[in-house]
C-alpha cells in the first residue's frame, strides 16, 4: 500500500538556520503531494501542496518541489524563525485529496532563539 | 467563516463505556474525514464519507468502532465499549468534493480521549 517516510526527529536549530526535512513516498500512480503543520493543541493546517511531477508548492517562505524520479517531497525554508517551531507532517494522496490521506509520522522541529 | 467544529475537546471515560465524539464539517464541503493520532501509529485514517455515505471503512479499527453522517452537517463517531487502548486524540476534517486535481482537508482541532 501507500506509504510515506520522513524524519521524525526532533531537529533542532538556530533561528534563520536553513531547513531540510526529508520526505519520500512510495504509491502506485500519481499522487498528490502534501506538508501539514501542528501547532501545539492545535489541529493541522495545510502549509503547501502539490499535484504533479516539478510541481513546487510553497508558503510563508517554505518549499517543496515533486520530485517524480526521487520520489520525495522534501520540505526546505532559507531562515527559519522560533515561531516555526511545531510538528510537520509529509502526507499523500491518491486521489488528489478526495480519499483519504497517508501520512508519515511527522517531524518535530524546535527553534532556538 | 467557522472552521471544522469538534466536540467534546476532551474526554475522559472509563474502560467500558460508550463515548460519542461530533464533528460539525465547514458549511459546503461534502466530503468528510475522520483520522486517529497516536504516538505509535501516528495519524492514521478512520472512516470516509462522500455526500453523507461512507465511502472507506477499511481503518475503522474493530467493531467497537462505528461513525455516522445523518446529514451534510453533522457527523458522529462511537466507540462502544471503550477501551484503554483507544486513548487517542481524533480529527475530524473536511474537504470540497469538486473539479479539480487537488482538494484541501481542513482538520478541527480535535477531540483528545482518555480511556480510563
Amino acid at each position: 500500500g501507500d506509504s510515506v517516510t520522513q524524519m521524525e526527529g526532533p531537529v533542532t536549530l538556530s533561528e534563520e538556520a536553513f531547513l531540510t526535512i526529508n520526505c519520500t513516498y512510495t504509491a502506485t500512480g500519481y499522487p498528490s503531494l502534501f506538508w501539514y503543520v501542528q501547532y501545539p493543541g492545535e489541529g493541522l493546517q495545510l502549509l503547501l501542496k502539490a499535484t504533479k511531477a516539478d510541481d513546487k508548492g510553497s508558503n510563508k517562505g517554505f518549499e517543496a518541489t515533486y520530485r517524480k524520479e526521487t520520489t520525495s517531497f522534501h520540505l526546505e525554508k532559507g531562515s527559519v524563525q522560533v515561531s516555526d517551531s511545531a510538528v510537520y507532517f509529509c502526507a499523500l494522496s491518491a486521489g488528489g485529496g478526495a480519499d483519504g490521506l497517508t501520512f508519515g509520522k511527522g517531524t518535530h522541529l524546535i527553534i532556538q532563539p | 467563516d467557522a472552521g471544522v467544529i469538534q466536540s467534546p475537546r476532551h474526554e475522559v471515560t472509563e474502560m467500558g463505556q460508550e463515548v460519542t465524539l461530533r464533528c460539525k464539517p465547514i458549511s459546503g464541503h461534502n466530503s468528510l474525514f475522520w483520522y486517529r493520532q497516536t504516538m505509535m501509529r501516528g495519524l492514521e485514517l478512520l472512516i470516509y464519507f462522500n455526500n453523507n455515505v461512507p465511502i472507506d471503512d477499511s481503518g475503522m479499527p474493530e467493531d467497537r468502532f462505528s461513525a455516522k453522517m445523518p446529514n451534510a452537517s453533522f457527523s458522529t463517531l462511537k466507540i462502544q465499549p471503550s477501551e484503554p487502548r483507544d486513548s487517542a486524540v481524533y480529527f475530524c476534517a473536511s474537504s470540497r468534493l469538486a473539479g479539480g486535481t487537488s482538494k484541501t482537508q481542513y482538520f478541527g482541532p480535535g477531540t483528545r480521549l482518555l480511556v480510563l
